[in-house]
C-alpha cells in the first residue's frame, strides 16, 4: 500500500494562476479531506468527501473547489491563486466517518507570489 | 460545533523527564479525541485515540492520554522524554454533530539533552 499520496510536493504560483493539487489513496477509504496548515493555527478543513460523488465544505472553503469522481482520487483546485493561500496542504483519508482515524499524505507546500 | 484548545504553544523538557501536553475540548455530543504528532517537514501520524471506550488510552512510543469528561480535558503524557519526541503535537476533536475534525493550534515539544 502506498497509503495517501500527494503531488506536487512543492509549487510556486503567481497571483491569479490556477492549479490542481492531486491526492490519491489506495486503501479503499470512503472519507477523504483536504486541510491547510498555517503557523499557530493547526490544521483547518477546506473540503471533505464521504464517498464518490459527494463533497461538502469545511471550515475554510473559499477559493477552492473539489470533486470526487472515484473512491481513490480527491483533487483540490485553486481557481485564482491569492497570496493568502500560501500554506502547506494535507490530504487525508479514513475508512469511515465514525472512527475518524485519518491517514495523512506528506503534504504540498504552496507559495503564491 | 466542537472545538479544541491546546493550552501551551511550546513545551520544553529535559531528556528523561516527564512530558505533559494539555488539551481542553468543547463538544455538544460524545466526542472522539485524538493526538497526532508531526515531525519536521513530515505529515501527521496518529499517536492515540479515544472513542468512548476506556478513558485511559495508550498510544505508540510510550504516550498515553486520559479522557476526563468532568474537566473536558484530554492531556497527553509520557513518563520519560526521548530526544526523538521533539515534534509538533496536535489535539483533535470530532463528534456526530459536525462531519469533520477540529484541530488545536498545536504544541511544539522541545527535548533538551
Amino acid at each position: 500500500n502506498a497509503g495517501v499520496t500527494q503531488t506536487p510536493k512543492f509549487q510556486v504560483l503567481k497571483t491569479g494562476q490556477s492549479m490542481t493539487l492531486q491526492c490519491a489513496q489506495d486503501m479503499n477509504h470512503e472519507y477523504m479531506s483536504w486541510y491547510r496548515q498555517d503557523p499557530g493555527m493547526g490544521l483547518r478543513l477546506i473540503h471533505y468527501s464521504v464517498g464518490a460523488g459527494i463533497t461538502d465544505q469545511g471550515e475554510v472553503p473559499n477559493g477552492y473547489n473539489v470533486s470526487r469522481s472515484t473512491t481513490e482520487d480527491f483533487p483540490l483546485r485553486l481557481l485564482s491563486a491569492a497570496p493568502s493561500q500560501t500554506s502547506v496542504y494535507f490530504c487525508a483519508s479514513s475508512r469511515d466517518t465514525d472512527s475518524y482515524e485519518q491517514y495523512f499524505g506528506p503534504g504540498t507546500r504552496l507559495t503564491v507570489t | 460545533a466542537q472545538s479544541v484548545t491546546q493550552l501551551d504553544s511550546h513545551v520544553s523538557v529535559s531528556e528523561g523527564t516527564p512530558v505533559l501536553l494539555r488539551c481542553n475540548y468543547s463538544s455538544s455530543y460524545s466526542p472522539s479525541l485524538f493526538w497526532y504528532v508531526q515531525h519536521p517537514n513530515k505529515g501527521l501520524q496518529l499517536l492515540l485515540k479515544y472513542t468512548s471506550a476506556a478513558t485511559l488510552v495508550k498510544g505508540i512510543n510510550g504516550f498515553e492520554a486520559e479522557f476526563k469528561k468532568s474537566e473536558t480535558s484530554f492531556h497527553l503524557t509520557k513518563p520519560s522524554a526521548h530526544m526523538s519526541d521533539a515534534a509538533e503535537y496536535f489535539c483533535v476533536v470530532s463528534d456526530l454533530e459536525d462531519n469533520d475534525m477540529r484541530f488545536g493550534a498545536g504544541t511544539r515539544l522541545t527535548v533538551k539533552p
